[in-house]
């Protein structure tokens, strides 16, 4: 079956460490996003990659970093910089060009300890 | 820079009524509109996705319009269920295809 996972679905993080989020596809889009979700807020984009090898940074990137070494694989690292990380993190993705679906995983909620 | 707003932004009704969600967007330059379920502490979940050229789409006793022009969309839910109970949001893309959320509707049916 064709989706996105996500891994873990829980984490929990101690003040002062860099934690990395898990994000795999085998839609064969070339486009893939991460979205952070709080209460009351909605989803704010972190990052987006619209091809291999290339990232953008979206609204919300500072504490954050990502890779995109591979078309399947955009794993999401929280760093110490990020003072507030503690949200439902969401993994998305879909072709780049405007007219196509997204698709979403099912989540990792992170906790800072 | 596109705004997505959703009217009501919480919905409680009893079995077997008939829905509309409301989606708003500021920038009529899109190339489609999506509509999504989430259940608490999932992922989104598609439902619909209307492209700009499309008035409506249908899937089961789901039924979305677009008004591209107007700047709006709108859900309808016909013989809602307890199963139905979850938030939907909609997202626009347009040329930066980036898509923009709306913060989404909270929906309740009750038994």
């Amino acid at each position: 079956d064709g989706g996105i996972t996500q891994s873990p679905k829980y984490l929990f993080r101690k003040e002062g460490q860099n934690v990395t989020l898990s994000c795999e596809q085998n839609l064969n889009h070339d486009a893939m996003y991460w979205y952070r979700q709080d209460p009351g807020q909605g989803l704010r984009l972190i990052y987006y990659s619209q091809i291999v090898n290339d990232f953008q940074k979206g609204d919300i990137a500072e504490g954050y970093s990502v890779s995109r070494e591979k078309k399947e694989s955009f794993p999401l690292t929280v760093t110490s910089a990020q003072k507030n990380p503690t949200a439902f993190y969401l993994c998305a993705s879909k072709e780049p060009a405007g007219g196509n679906e997204q698709f979403f995983g099912p989540g990792t909620r992170l906790t800072v300890l | 820079k596109q705004e997505v707003t959703q009217i009501p932004a919480a919905l409680s009704v009893p079995e077997g009524e008939n829905l509309v969600l409301n989606c708003s967007f500021t920038d009529s330059a899109i190339y489609n509109l999506q509509w999504f379920r989430q259940d608490p502490g999932k992922g989104l979940t598609s439902l619909l996705l209307i492209q700009s050229s499309q008035r409506e789409q249908t899937s089961g006793r789901l039924n979305a319009s677009l008004d591209k022009s107007s700047g709006r969309s709108t859900l309808y839910i016909a013989a809602s269920q307890p199963g139905d109970s979850a938030t939907y949001l909609c997202a626009v893309s347009g040329g930066s295809y980036i898509p923009t959320f709306g913060r989404g509707t909270s929906l309740i049916v009750h038994p």
